[in-house]
């Protein structure tokens, strides 16, 4: 299995546009988090689907985060508009088992 | 509300030394304390597990301590290399959730 594999590996993109970060869980995972890292606040937990089912987004900072799982192996998060204080690495990860989350590589998202 | 505490920040050994870093939980319904390995680009990767029914679990050269009365949980790393150079996270999850709460990380750095 290739792992989780995020797309794309780095974002540059102007205050106010859409920014679209897109997952694919390891094969057979039932979990999957969506992540965000910064020097200030290390790793955040934005949200988290259990069988494509958001079970708790309570981490989403605001209305402008928005994430979906079509299906079990595609999701996205979306940030709509964009601010440069969501610059960060946002990370995507999956499991099958408790506590043990297999991370893709990351988004390095940059917003000027 | 930050519920696992980790310290140091930032931790500089001898090559060969012992490398320890320590975590303190306030949520008494953690019962999974995960840590994982990030190598800079790199995604965290589980590296060892224990749960609060044992005090100590071994791999290799990495021991976690666990004190279920202090709630307080420990990564020692034997021998300390280069190649252990990273970020090291602690982490705890809760009864039935797959869920991890993340400590802030340390910065590890084995000098030869």
């Amino acid at each position: 299995d290739a792992g989780v594999i995020q797309s794309p590996r780095h974002e540059v993109t102007e205050m106010g546009q859409e920014v679209t970060l897109r997952c694919k869980p390891i094969s057979g995972h039932n979990s999957l988090f969506w992540y965000r890292q910064t020097m200030m606040r290390g790793l955040e937990l934005l949200i988290y689907f259990n069988n494509n089912v958001p079970i708790d987004d309570s981490g989403m900072p605001e209305d402008r985060f928005s994430a979906k799982m079509p299906n079990a192996s595609f999701s996205t998060l979306k940030i709509q508009p964009s601010e440069p204080r969501d610059s960060a690495v946002y990370f995507c990860a999956s499991s099958s088992t408790r506590g043990e989350a297999f991370f893709g590589q990351g988004t390095r998202l940059t917003v000027v | 509300q930050q519920q696992v505490k980790q310290s140091p920040q930032s931790l500089i050994v001898q090559k060969g030394g012992i490398s320890i870093i320590n975590c303190a939980y306030e949520n008494t319904a953690f019962d999974y304390f995960p840590w994982y390995q990030q190598f800079p680009g790199k995604g965290p990767a589980l590296l060892i597990a224990i749960r609060p029914d044992v005090s100590e679990k071994k791999e290799g050269r990495f021991t976690i301590s666990f004190n279920k009365s202090a709630k307080q949980f420990s990564l020692h790393i034997m021998d300390s290399q280069p190649g252990d150079s990273a970020t090291y996270f602690c982490a705890a999850s809760g009864a039935g959730s797959y869920q991890l709460t993340f400590g802030k990380g340390t910065k590890l750095s084995v000098i030869p």
